[in-house]
């Protein structure tokens, strides 16, 4: 069963700061990796999407990076602002997609605060 | 726009009663999926659906039910036999591996 794991569960950071945030995973048979973020109280949006095939992927100041081998990946936030408060979740599209009852599979997310 | 709407966004419930929440969405997607968010567990898998009249079981499926008698919705029931129904509930639906999510519903247990 794959198991997502994301460090730290909580980080506080002055604004300004770069920093990264981890997750790893059990199974390196994924089809994709998604790392969202959530607000207090709402749903979750996506940020970055990584293909099983892919490496890395920017937005902004935003970069995450994916090496399936060592089941692990990174969401790198650079010049980090008091706006990027919330919780950052990391989750992977576990088999194929093509074959029934592929699933996503969430770890329990890196709340991070920036302080002005 | 097109996207996920979740109703209500606030919910109670009195002991013994079935509530029904409500996922619609107009992304034109084949798959959607209810999570289950608690504090400090993360999110956890429901019910899913693939395709019309067609759902899985999840991990926490005992209490729920859900129907897919349209592309569009995915209702989900939380019934009485759900002990401990208090919680964030998140509707998402799929399409090429990227997941889009609504907005949630919170259930209150009165």
């Amino acid at each position: 069963k794959q198991e997502v794991t994301q460090i730290p569960a909580a980080l506080s950071v002055p604004e300004g700061e770069n920093l990264v945030l981890n997750c790893s995973f059990t199974d390196s048979a994924i089809y994709n990796l998604q790392w969202f973020r959530q607000d207090p109280g709402k749903g979750l949006t996506s940020l970055l999407l990584i293909q099983s095939s892919q490496r890395e992927q920017t937005s902004g100041r935003l970069n995450a990076s994916l090496d399936k081998s060592s089941g692990r990946s990174t969401l790198y936030i650079a010049a980090s602002q008091p706006g990027d408060s919330a919780t950052y979740l990391c989750a992977v599209w576990g088999g194929s997609w093509e074959t029934s009852g592929s699933r996503l599979t969430f770890g329990e997310g890196t709340q991070l605060t920036v302080n002005p | 726009d097109g996207g996920i709407t979740q109703s209500p966004k606030y919910l109670f419930r009195k002991e013994g009663q079935n509530v029904t929440l409500s996922c619609e969405q107009n992304l034109n997607h084949d798959a959607m999926y209810w999570y289950r968010q608690d504090p400090g567990q993360g999110l956890r898998l429901i019910y899913y659906s693939q395709i019309v009249n067609d759902f899985q079981k999840g991990d926490i499926a005992e209490g729920y039910s859900v129907s897919r008698e349209k592309k569009e919705s995915f209702p989900l029931t939380v019934t009485s036999a759900q002990k401990n129904p208090t919680a964030f509930y998140l509707c998402a639906s799929t399409q090429a591996g990227r997941a889009f999510f609504g907005q949630g519903t919170r259930l209150t247990v009165v």
